[in-house]
């Protein structure tokens, strides 16, 4: 796998408050991008970090990529009940033709 | 509307018994993918394909073909169904894997 841990598998949290979570990766990429997949759903994009961005930010999104670490986290402020779901980080194979996803953290906000 | 529709929704098989899953996408995209998704696991890439007649090997494609007929149409075929192959099975297409695919709503599979 071109995955190395995913940080916190699963979190519950109260509506509000903030939450981080991490993945690193192991080849090199250009491109690192975090999905969302609500319960009988498939995955959709949040947003998209290139490796000469540092941090991008969409609404109460934030992504962080650190590529010396080969590290990027996905943070989201001010959680709601409908940001349940679990998220992915995700990259792209060799030639940039497929996606790898990464194993996943498991989120739950309580209202 | 862009769409990626799998068929059947929920299957349950056989051991030993062939199983085709259907996927259609409306979004005339290029590239097509089949995921399955198990606990543990995250989304792990069985097949894709870059166009109509070709089909390419993704991380896990043991046990597993795929037919691409068309722009359209992408299928995953179990030729001989084993309950390690129960999971939940994703189709996708896009043009680009910058360019986020279209995820289907997925497909159950049982195999007993």
């Amino acid at each position: 796998s071109q995955w190395g841990e995913e940080n916190l598998q699963a979190l519950s949290i109260q509506e509000g408050e903030d939450v981080t979570m991490n993945c690193s990766y192991k080849t090199y990429t250009t491109v690192v991008q975090w999905y969302r997949q609500k319960s009988g759903k498939g995955p959709a994009q949040l947003i998209l970090i290139r490796s000469n961005e540092r941090e991008k930010r969409s609404g109460r999104l934030r992504a962080t990529l650190d590529t010396s670490s080969q590290s990027s986290s996905l943070s989201i402020t001010g959680t709601l009940a409908t940001d349940t779901a679990v998220y992915f980080c995700a990259t792209d194979n060799q030639g940039g033709r497929a996606l790898i996803f990464g194993t996943g953290t498991t989120v739950s906000v309580s209202p | 509307e862009a769409a990626v529709t799998q068929s059947p929704r929920n299957k349950v098989a056989v051991t030993g018994g062939k199983v085709t899953l259907s996927c259609n996408q409306t979004n005339n995209h290029n590239n097509m993918y089949w995921y399955r998704q198990d606990t543990g696991h995250g989304l792990r890439l069985i097949h894709y394909s870059y166009g109509a007649g070709s089909t390419e090997k993704g991380d896990i494609p043991d046990g597993y073909k795929a037919s691409r007929p068309s722009q359209e149409n992408f299928s995953l075929i179990l030729e001989l169904a084993t309950p390690s192959q129960t999971s939940v099975y994703f189709c996708a297409s896009g043009d680009h894997s910058y360019q986020a695919p279209l995820f289907g709503e997925g497909t159950r599979l049982s195999v007993l």
